[in-house]
């Protein structure tokens, strides 16, 4: 089966950290992506990559940044966090081709206090 | 890519099918349509996708309309674990595609004993 993990389940921060979030999977796939869900919001795109040092903007970037310095590993950074960054935090995989199906991590609920 | 019209929310009874609709009638010919669910507290789960002809797996049948403007979602047998969203994404595939997804609000399905 398809591991995507995040590092963290529950995470607490303070206005103005630094915050990285993790998100490791094992199936050597080309494609990872960040999202956001928010009440009412529902998933919105922060960023992607589909390649390793490659990333693009999804929807949201504002705020964020990433990094995908190995193809196992994508990392979401929020270089000074704020409170509107209080949500949920998703990770998705997938393969380049057809189907093209996305395989997602169980989140990270990150508060920013 | 194109948008999806699905009912907000839908009951169904335990054991028995759960039919699911979704609205896509701007979609384009090389459009597919997937459906992701997602449990409480969980990331997305991929459920199934196609493009004109009808699919089935071990999770779900998708029905899709002639005219590719509309489809149906079918849980054979509903358990009480299938109570989740359920989201309908249509968007294009293909051997670049690196699996871009916009989620809408989808549909809150209650299974109820």
């Amino acid at each position: 089966d398809v591991k995507v993990t995040q590092s963290s389940r529950y995470l607490v921060k303070r206005t103005g950290e630094k915050v990285f979030l993790e998100c490791v999977q094992d199936m050597d796939h080309e494609n990872m992506f960040w999202y956001r869900q928010d009440p009412g919001l529902g998933l919105r795109l922060i960023y992607f990559s589909y390649d390793v040092k490659m990333k693009e903007k999804g929807d949201i970037p504002e705020g964020y940044s990433v990094s995908r310095e190995k193809k196992e590993r994508f990392s979401l950074i929020l270089e000074s966090a704020s409170t509107n960054q209080t949500s949920m935090y998703l990770c998705a995989s997938s393969r380049t081709g057809l189907g093209n199906i996305q395989y997602f991590g169980a989140g990270t609920r990150l508060s920013v206090l | 890519d194109a948008k999806t019209t699905q009912p907000p929310s839908m009951d169904c009874a335990e054991g028995r099918a759960a039919n699911l609709p979704c609205n896509h009638s701007t979609i384009s010919g090389n459009e597919y349509v997937y459906w992701y669910r997602q449990i409480h507290s969980q990331g997305p789960q991929y459920i199934i996708h196609g493009l004109k002809n009808n699919e089935t797996n071990e999770m779900a049948s998708l029905i899709i309309t002639e005219d590719r403007k509309s489809s149906t979602l079918i849980l054979p047998h509903a358990t009480l674990r299938d109570t989740a969203v359920y989201y309908c994404i249509v968007r294009p595939d293909g051997s670049s595609n690196t699996g871009k997804l916009i989620f809408g609000q989808g549909t809150t399905l209650q299974v109820k004993p």
